[in-house]
């Protein structure tokens, strides 16, 4: 079965500290690619897609991550975090497979930032 | 900007009782979605509907019913809810396709299933 996995659960870095949150899937054929961030107390929102062209992508607040097709990973980076980006992170993949193409999300990493 | 909105922020409800979870959204998206959030499993789909009166089974769609009779809304029905239920049910929609498009998510319903 087509799965996501989110390497790490919870997170907790400085402020300033670089962010790398790790995704990867399991699927071989084409795929949209997104991240989904949940602030405390609000509703899921978009943080950034990938549906095709550079690989390198940017969101909203400085994120960024990357499509590498060989390692089936979407990494989401952001070089400084702040105390504003604590939130749960969603990795989330459309395989396109026929008919209608479902959204499955990883499990999701919990990123707390401490001033 | 997309509202999706769910008509309860937190429900607690007993064993066995038949729950409603309502999910209205007004940019006229033609695809609605169920699913539910657990800590350390993410977002699992329940149920989705493409279109008035359609509706497909999602990942885990046991113990779970929808109903789609207008376009700008999407219920969630528990026959009879039980302790396993107990979980944040988000709603969300999108524009019509194939899938792959972005989703814009309400703000959940924490039931609790005493």
């Amino acid at each position: 079965a087509q799965s996501v996995s989110q390497h790490n659960h919870h997170v907790i870095l400085s402020e300033a500290a670089s962010l790398e949150l790790g995704c990867n899937y399991s699927y071989g054929g084409t795929v949209n690619l997104f991240w989904y961030v949940q602030y405390p107390g609000q509703h899921l929102q978009l943080l950034l897609k990938y549906f095709s062209g550079d690989p390198l992508v940017k969101g909203i607040k400085g994120f960024e991550a990357e499509f590498i097709k060989s390692k089936f990973s979407f990494n989401l980076r952001k070089p400084s975090v702040q105390w504003s980006d604590t939130a749960e992170y969603f990795c989330a993949v459309t395989p396109f497979s026929g008919g209608y193409n479902k959204l499955i999300f990883g499990a999701g990493t919990r990123l707390a930032v401490h001033p | 900007d997309v509202k999706v909105t769910q008509s309860s922020r937190y429900l607690v409800k007993r064993t066995g009782e038949k729950v409603f979870l309502e999910c209205v959204q007004d940019m006229d998206h033609e695809n609605m979605f169920w699913y539910r959030q657990d800590p350390g499993l993410g977002l699992r789909l329940i149920y989705f509907s493409y279109d008035v009166k359609m509706k497909e089974k999602g990942d885990i769609p046991e113990g779970y019913s929808v109903s789609r009779e207008k376009k700008e809304r999407f219920s969630l029905i528990l026959e009879s809810a039980s302790t396993n239920q107990t979980s944040m049910y988000l709603c969300a929609s999108s524009w019509g396709g194939q899938g792959g498009e972005k989703l814009f998510f309400g703000s959940g319903t924490q039931l609790s299933v005493l």
